[in-house]
This record gives structure tokens, sequence and C-alpha cells, in this order.
């Protein structure tokens, strides 16, 4: 099956710099990749998401990038708010199937 | 994005109590919704995937009769953890997909269970 790795499990940084997560995944036929937020108490919430024709996608601050022969998605996040602290996720899955591996998760801490 | 309800977002019970915990699509019909458990820290866990008018399918590990899913609509899937012991006390959160072509799934905001 699917395997999705993700690090770092923890990233601090200061308020206005730039936050980068990186995953990596095993199979090859994934071709849906998700990024979810989860704050303290909450269900996850879809921040971004990037299907495998395409190489990069951007949000405002938030951007996503893949590299499909190299099996790897990164999350970028610019000019970081305290708001942005939470847990990241990030997930792949393949077809219309929709049963999303996920990574072990980076907690985003923002320092004001 | 679509909206998925989760009800209740917290629960207190006695050991060998049962708890049902309801996942509602409010703005789309979901044919496969998802349950998943959270411990502390730690990743998404999936427990089982149900889909409209079939038996869910759970993963390996996961025991069906301690963990009753029913998904009688197109909008609303429960999760019945029954004989509930202190063990079982976790986040448990639901996902729902739209019945549509799209791929995303929609989390509930979850909830916390608590066995005494």
């Amino acid at each position: 099956g699917e395997n999705v790795e993700q690090h770092p499990s923890t990233l601090s940084v200061q308020e206005g710099d730039s936050a980068v997560i990186k995953c990596t995944y095993s199979d090859s036929a994934s071709n849906y990749f998700p990024w979810y937020k989860q704050e303290l108490g909450k269900g996850p919430q879809l921040i971004i998401d990037i299907r495998s024709n395409v190489g990069e996608k951007k949000d405002q601050r938030i951007a996503v990038t893949l590299n499909k022969t190299a099996k790897h998605f990164s999350l970028h996040i610019t000019e970081t708010q305290p708001e942005d602290s939470a847990v990241y996720f990030c997930a792949a899955s393949m077809g219309g199937s929709y049963i999303p591996t996920f990574g072990r998760g980076t907690s985003l801490i923002v320092h004001p | 994005g679509a909206v998925v309800s989760q009800h209740p977002s917290r629960v207190i019970c006695k050991s060998g109590t049962s708890v049902k915990i309801e996942c509602r699509s409010l703005d789309f019909q979901a044919t496969t919704m998802f349950w998943y458990r959270q411990f502390p820290k730690k990743s998404l866990m999936l427990m089982a995937t149900s889909n409209e008018g079939s038996k869910a399918t759970y993963e390996q590990g996961v025991e069906k009769d301690k963990f009753l899913i029913n998904h009688a609509s197109l909008t609303l899937s429960t999760l019945t953890v029954t004989s509930a012991h202190p063990e079982d006390s976790s986040f448990y959160i639901c996902s729902a997909r739209d019945q549509g072509a799209r791929t995303e799934a929609f989390f509930g905001q979850g909830t916390r269970l608590t066995v005494v």
C-alpha cells in the first residue's frame, strides 16, 4: 500500500518567515495530494490540493509543489502569521476511490 | 468547501455504556463517509469506510462489533462505540466525499470521547 513520509515533525518560525513542509509518497499511482490544517480540538480543514497533472499550485500565501518523478510534494507558507500555527497533514490517494494515506503531521509554531 | 457537521463535539460516558456519534453532510450528498481515530499528537487512523446503503468496510484490527457504523442515507452516517472502555477514549473524526466526480473529502469537527 501507499506510504507517506512527512518532515519535519515540528517547525518553529518567526512571524513573517516562510515555512516549508515536505512529504514523500511511495506509490506512483497516487495522483491526488491534499494538504490539511488541523487546529487544536478541531477536525482537519482542506487548505490546498494538487493533482498529478500539475506541478505547482498557489493560493495567496500558500503554495504546493509536486515532483512526480521524485515522488515528493511540498507545502510552502510565506509571510507566516501566528494564526498559521497548527498541525499540517499531507496526504496521497489514487483515482476516484479517495481513501487517502496521511503523513504523520507537522506541528507549525509561528512566534509573534 | 462543503460542510460536514459532526455531533457531539465532546462526550463523557461511563464504562460499559454505548455512545453514538453522528456525521452529517449539510450541503451535499455523500455516497462515501470515512471514520478516523486520532490519538494525541498522532496522525489520523482510518477505522472504516461506509457507503450509503451497504455495510461498512473496516480496516484491519478494527472490531466491527465494537464500532458499529450505519450509513442509512446520503447525508448521515453514525458511529456507535459499544460497551465503551477507557482505552476507547480518543478523538474520532468523520469525513464525507461528494457524490459527484469531485475527489475531495471534507472533515467534520471531530468528537472527543472520554470513557470514565
